[in-house]
Parts: structure tokens; C-alpha cells; sequence
């Protein structure tokens, strides 16, 4: 069981806004940023959204990230198929001097 | 360009050693702090390991503490994952990471990973 809890699934149709929601607690979220990565099955991770709210570039503006206290979300407007992936949340946790991941969101754009 | 090249995975015996390798390039090594991240075949990503630029800080996940060891050798750009006394959950693709700043939690470049199978 991840000690960041996000839902295993969510779907939206194409142009809709979708979100994904990742808890944490005050050792890791509530004190430190949170990091979203998106999987497309079978390749590798990719850094989507960086403290709390920065897009690297090359990150479409479809993609938001916010957070407060001991939560964030990931905002996706627009939804487009090619958005189908895994959702993964990241943050450090100061208790268990780790990065923690969420146990990740499947995308389905129906 | 930044690339990161691992290398090294295979079949091991429960209870045995590999090492895993990544290259790297594109970017001034010894100034980032590089980490690994795991996979377990149709299961989520986990964190297992980060050291600093200079190779003096670390870190591990509880489930490898004492069992793995990550090193770098700067003057060759590369970053090694040690795994001793490998079980069977330890089977996964492990990918190699950079970490974008001294915050360790972005891994802004990755791998394309090297799978690790643990079986008899």
C-alpha cells in the first residue's frame, strides 16, 4: 500500500477536463513539493509536472498541477487520447527520507 | 542531449548478486544527484535508491536498506546500483534517473530501463 493514495482509475472523453487527486500527509506533502509523472505502457516515465506547478518544457499547458496542505491534483484540460497513461504522484518524505510515489491512476480517454 | 544507458540486468538466483550500470550523457554529470527507480512487471513505480553529485550523500528505500548499494564514478559518467541477496520481489525493470535538483523528487531524465528477473 503506497503511502501516497491515489485513485487506480479515471476516465473522461475527449476535450473534457479530467483530474487526479494523490493524499498525502504532513511528512511528505504537507512539507515538501509534488512531482506528476506520466507512463504510456511500454515506454518509460516522464517528469510532467515539478513543485507542485512547473511544467518542464515541452509539457503542453493542458497539464496543472496544484496542491494544498496535505493533497494535490492533476489537472488535464482538453483531454485528447494520446493522454492515456499511467498517473504517477512523488514526493520526499522527511520521516522516511525517501521519495514516495503514489500507486498510480490509469488515464482512460473514452 | 541527455541519455541514459543502463545496462546489466538478467536472470539471477534468489540470493545472488548483480550490478547494474548507466551511462550518461549530455549533461555535466558529477553536478547531479542521480537515483534509481524500480517496476515491478504490471505494478507501479518504486523509488529504490539516490546519491548526490559528489557521491558522498545516499539514501534507500526500506525494502533494499543493507541489501543494495549505489555508487558513481564521475571521471567515467556513471552510475552503478550493487544488488546483493536478491529476491524474488526484487524482479523488475529498474530505471536510471537524474535529479533535476537538490530536492531529490525530480527525475526529469530517465532511462529506458533494464529488467532484473529473480528466479530459481
Amino acid at each position: 500500500q503506497s503511502v501516497l493514495t491515489q485513485p487506480p482509475s479515471a476516465s473522461g472523453t475527449p476535450g473534457q477536463r479530467g483530474t487526479i487527486s494523490c493524499s498525502g500527509s504532513s511528512s511528505n506533502i504537507g512539507s515538501n513539493y509534488v512531482y506528476w509523472y506520466q507512463q504510456v505502457p511500454g515506454t518509460a516515465p516522464k517528469l510532467l509536472i515539478y513543485k507542485n506547478n512547473q511544467r518542464p518544457s515541452g509539457v503542453p499547458d493542458r497539464f496543472s498541477g496544484s496542491k494544498s496542505a496535505t493533497s494535490a491534483s492533476l489537472a488535464i484540460s482538453g483531454l485528447r487520447s494520446e493522454d492515456e497513461a499511467d498517473y504517477y504522484c512523488a514526493a520526499w518524505d522527511d520521516s522516511l527520507s525517501a521519495l514516495i510515489f503514489g500507486g498510480g491512476t490509469k488515464l482512460t480517454v473514452l | 542531449e541527455v541519455q541514459l544507458l543502463e545496462s546489466g540486468g538478467g536472470l539471477v538466483q534468489p540470493g545472488g548478486s548483480l550490478r547494474l550500470s548507466c551511462a550518461a550523457s549530455g549533461f555535466t554529470f558529477s553536478s547531479y544527484a542521480m537515483s534509481w527507480v524500480r517496476q515491478a512487471p504490471g505494478k507501479g513505480l518504486e523509488w529504490v535508491s539516490v546519491i548526490s553529485g559528489s557521491g558522498t550523500s545516499t539514501y534507500y528505500a526500506d525494502s533494499v536498506k543493507g541489501r543494495f548499494t549505489i555508487s558513481r564514478d564521475n571521471s567515467k559518467n556513471t552510475v552503478f546500483l550493487q544488488m546483493n541477496s536478491l529476491r524474488a520481489e526484487d524482479t523488475a525493470v529498474y530505471y536510471c534517473t537524474k535529479v533535476r535538483d537538490q530536492l531529490l523528487a525530480g527525475l526529469d531524465y530517465w532511462g529506458q530501463g533494464t529488467l532484473v528477473t529473480v528466479s530459481s
